[in-house]
């Protein structure tokens, strides 16, 4: 099956360091998106790419967060600096629009700690 | 509030039906899903209703949407402990791209 791929799994860095975050979206699908997962606040989106274009990145804090698609099969979620608050595990996913569904695929999540 | 509301536990009996509710806002939404998240894992789609439609079936799975109420509802008949999980509604509002959630309900089974 084709799947979405994150990398890294876990990351554990320290306040103040940069993390990438990359995803590989399923080749053919044109929309990526970045969500955020916490106890607290659930599932939450971050941004999202449609055609490599950024259509929407309201949810992203825009002076630590950055989110780019150098080309189709990697889209990247950076953070700098961190923060112990960033600590959240981050999903990936990619779509496309099909003639019966709008469902989108999940990757397994990045799970961040910041200490 | 939020967009979708789910309440956030349910807990059955191994073989029981599961009801697990959903409300949502947006009445021009055009696709609703169901969503399964295990743990360490993330999100599966389990199952998805268009608009236009009122019930699906799929194996064990009914999905039942009331665009009057806005209210979708996912069954589970015959639930097995292997259904453990947190399952999350989702709707695509009509003038967006994006994908609304929930906050998910926590399914326990119970041998």
């Amino acid at each position: 099956d084709a799947r979405v791929t994150q990398t890294p799994r876990h990351k554990v860095t320290e306040m103040g360091q940069e993390v990438t975050m990359r995803c590989q979206p399923i080749l053919g699908h044109n929309t990526v998106f970045w969500y955020r997962q916490t106890m607290m606040q659930g599932l939450e989106l971050l941004a999202y790419f449609r055609n490599r274009a950024p259509l929407d990145d309201s949810g992203m804090p825009k002076d630590r967060f950055s989110a780019e698609m150098p080309d189709a099969t990697l889209a990247t979620l950076k953070i700098q600096p961190s923060e112990p608050r960033d600590s959240a595990v981050y999903f990936c996913a990619s779509g496309s629009r099909t003639g019966r569904s709008y469902g989108y695929t999940f990757g397994s999540g990045t799970r961040l700690t910041v200490v | 509030g939020e967009d979708v509301e789910q309440s956030l536990f349910l807990s059955v009996r191994e073989g029981d039906s599961s009801v697990i509710n959903c409300t949502y806002t947006d009445s021009s939404s055009t696709y609703l899903y169901w969503y399964k998240q295990e743990p360490g894992a993330g999100l599966q789609l389990l199952t998805y209703i268009f608009s236009n439609m009122d019930m699906k079936q799929d194996q064990r799975l009914t999905v039942l949407l009331n665009k009057k109420d806005k209210h979708l509802s996912l069954r589970i008949a015959d639930t097995q402990t292997g259904d453990s999980a947190i399952y999350f509604c989702a709707e695509t509002p009509g003038n967006n791209n994006d994908m609304r959630f929930g906050a998910g309900t926590r399914l326990t089974v119970k041998p």
